[in-house]
């Protein structure tokens, strides 16, 4: 099984740029999320699904965009890349809720704006 | 609000033991703890659901105290594998699906 991949492992963007991060998982979960992790601090929730057709926000929703038209793919899209989105992002899924559940990670990927 | 995580960092001797904090301003509905090496994923170590669980696995276990609201993880006969930083994630009563983060205990083990 290839569990939680992400793609890009490493980006490197411009002020203003967009891009989306990709999130694929192959264990029929429904839960799935993306977290942000930064320096000091631990893992901020951003977005999350609970399934097909449900997003909701979480902590640090702003600046970001999600879509869940799969159970499979959780795609985060970055509208307008800010130096503050300097970070590394963890997609991740679980099959309860990711309140009850194991959590499983993705391996990360590192965006870094200029 | 974000759980405090005590000692922020610590090194042992292999073989030494640890205890690491976990402590919420929130009354907690369940608490997690993962492991995370350098550059790496953080990876599921196990979740206390009920107020006074305790759970092990291997020679790492956990408790959960409800009522004082905190969590403690506690590494015994450490091995070097344990080295990395552990992240307890709080779920309060009054929120669904959303975990908070502590920032982390760095824990590193020498030979």
């Amino acid at each position: 099984n290839a569990g939680v991949t992400q793609t890009p492992k490493f980006q490197v963007l411009k002020t203003g740029q967009s891009m989306t991060l990709q999130c694929a998982q192959d264990m029929n979960h429904e839960y799935m999320s993306w977290y942000r992790q930064d320096p000091g601090m631990g893992l901020r929730l951003i977005h999350y699904s609970v399934g097909a057709g449900i997003t909701d926000q979480g902590e640090v929703p702003n600046g970001y965009n999600v879509s869940r038209s799969t159970t499979e793919d959780f795609p985060l899209r970055l509208l307008s890349a800010a130096p503050s989105q300097t970070s590394v992002y963890f997609c991740a899924s679980s099959y309860q809720g990711g309140d009850t559940g194991e959590l499983f990670f993705g391996e990360g990927s590192r965006l870094t704006v200029l | 609000q974000q759980p405090v995580q005590s000692p922020q960092a610590v090194i042992l001797r292999e073989g030494e033991d640890a205890v690491i904090n976990c402590s919420s301003s929130k009354a907690l509905y369940s608490v997690h703890w993962y492991r995370q090496k350098h550059g790496e994923a953080p990876v599921f170590l196990m979740i206390l659901l009920k107020g006074g669980e305790q759970k092990g696995h291997d020679k790492i276990s956990a408790s959960f105290n409800e009522k004082k609201q905190q969590s403690s993880l506690y590494l015994t006969a450490s091995q070097l594998s344990y080295s990395g930083t552990y992240f307890c994630g709080t779920r309060r009563w009054d929120s669904n699906y959303q975990l908070i983060w502590g920032a982390g205990t760095k824990l590193i083990i020498k030979p």
